[in-house]
């Protein structure tokens, strides 16, 4: 069965700090994508990824094809982006799975 | 920049009741895709639809469940008689081609079922 898991589903950090935050699945992918969703409800696209590392800002994110591993890190990270992140993946079909999400405060 | 719009934002039904949520996706994007999330739980796929068919839906997107694409811009669901248990966040997105692009997202609308 295609799974996503995530860790961990609640992270607080203060001001500042470096955040991981990790996405395993459980077969072959043809791509990840990590989202973003906010208290509101909104979900936006971060990344999609298929290999390597990508960069945007104060985000990262990794994907290692040969682990079934992907992570979303958060380089200084500020109150503005508290939310739920989101792994998805996408199984060779058009139906991507998503992962439960990981919950992220951070405080001044 | 451009967006995916949805309308409404909150839609309340009896049970019972047909509802339809609309959808205008990027204009130059080709993909679509309906999702839900009911409260507290994870977004789940419900359907994707290209070149005006469904390309593939979940177990979910049964009998009570349709798509369409009524002219150039609008991608519609509809829900013929709603349950209880179809009260979530619908989420619209599309994307400019599959697999390797990006999927862009909805604003969401709230259905709740009475």
């Amino acid at each position: 069965k295609n799974e996503v898991e995530q860790s961990p589903q609640n992270l607080t950090a203060q001001e500042g700090e470096f955040i991981t935050i990790n996405c395993s699945y459980s077969v072959g992918i043809s791509a990840l994508h990590w989202l973003q969703q906010h208290p509101g409800g909104g979900i936006v696209s971060l990344f999609m990824l298929s290999s390597g590392k990508k960069k945007h800002g104060r985000l990262i994110a990794t994907i290692n094809i040969q682990e079934k591993h992907s992570s979303l890190h958060i380089t200084a990270s500020h109150p503005r982006d508290s939310a739920v992140y989101i792994c998805a993946a996408l199984y060779n079909t058009d139906k991507l799975i998503f992962g439960t999400g990981t919950r992220l405060q951070v405080f001044p | 920049e451009p967006e995916v719009t949805q309308t409404p934002s909150h839609q309340v039904t009896q049970m019972g009741q047909e509802v339809i949520l609309r959808c205008v996706p990027i204009s130059n994007h080709l993909y679509f895709y309906w999702y839900r999330q009911i409260l507290g739980q994870k977004v789940e796929f419900l359907v994707s639809f290209y070149n005006n068919e469904i390309s593939e839906k979940s177990e979910i997107f049964d009998d009570q469940f349709s798509v369409e694409r009524p002219d150039g811009s609008n991608f519609t669901l509809k829900i013929r008689s709603t349950k209880l248990e179809d009260s979530a966040m619908y989420f619209c997105a599309s994307s400019e081609a599959r697999t390797l692009y990006e999927q862009y997202f909805g604003p969401g609308t709230r259905l709740t079922v009475t």
